[in-house]
């Protein structure tokens, strides 16, 4: 019972250009979301979040776009690099430190 | 300051077998937590530890369990491996047990059952 999801499990964009990353949820209770890149043979790490109360966040070339009465939130990256090629998970809380998180987005960036 | 670390990084076992995990988190995070990572799944949370406390688990079976030492230093174990275990094994570390907190990832131990 996935309650949230990446549906595209792949993303190539040329470099300079708009990479929009997508995560959809079920659960109208989520407060809260997040978005952590991992590099290959590295843990996750926290790029940025933003709290059900707004609807945009906004930290350098990374914006994170929320819509709650669609349960979706989009990750933009302009201008894109290939130092963003990685996977891209979208989370949600749960309990405690408790998180669920999306299957992920592979994104490369084509120099 | 020192990230999260996790040991051993790689790891053979075969089916039957038991496999202990360690992490030792970041210095001053009490909290830390336990994902499994496969293809096409997605981090999996397994377990949270809050000093010395489970303080929330998983959907996994019992075989797979875990503990908190004084010092924060968490291992989780899984007996009697099945193939299905293989995976990456992700410790996240943070300040509190809160969920707007930070999660703070080790580099993870990649199990192979065979």
């Amino acid at each position: 019972d996935q309650q949230v999801k990446q549906n595209s499990p792949s993303l190539s964009v040329q470099e300079g250009r708009i990479s929009i990353l997508n995560c959809d949820y079920t659960n109208s209770m989520f407060d809260y979301f997040l978005w952590y890149k991992k590099y290959p043979a590295e843990g996750p790490t926290f790029l940025i979040s933003i709290s059900s109360i707004k609807d945009k966040n906004e930290d350098g070339r990374f914006t994170v776009f929320l819509n709650k009465s669609a349960k979706h939130l989009s990750l933009h990256i302009v201008p894109s690099q290939p130092g963003d090629s990685a996977v891209y998970f979208c989370a949600a809380p749960g309990t405690g430190n408790q998180f669920y998180f999306g299957t992920g987005t592979s994104l490369t960036v084509i120099p | 300051k020192a990230g999260v670390t996790q040991t051993p990084r790689y790891l053979i076992k075969t089916r039957g077998q038991q496999v202990t995990l360690s992490c030792s988190p970041i210095s001053g995070h009490r909290s830390v937590s336990w994902y499994q990572q496969t293809p096409g799944q997605g981090l999996q949370f397994l377990f949270e530890y809050f000093s010395e406390t489970q303080r929330n688990k998983g959907n996994f079976p019992g075989r797979f369990s875990g503990r908190q030492f004084s010092n924060s230093r968490s291992e989780m174990n899984v007996s009697t491996l099945e193939l299905g275990d293989s995976a990456l094994y992700l410790c996240a570390s943070s300040l509190v047990s809160r969920h707007t907190g930070e999660l703070f990832f080790g580099e993870g131990s990649r199990l192979t059952v065979l």
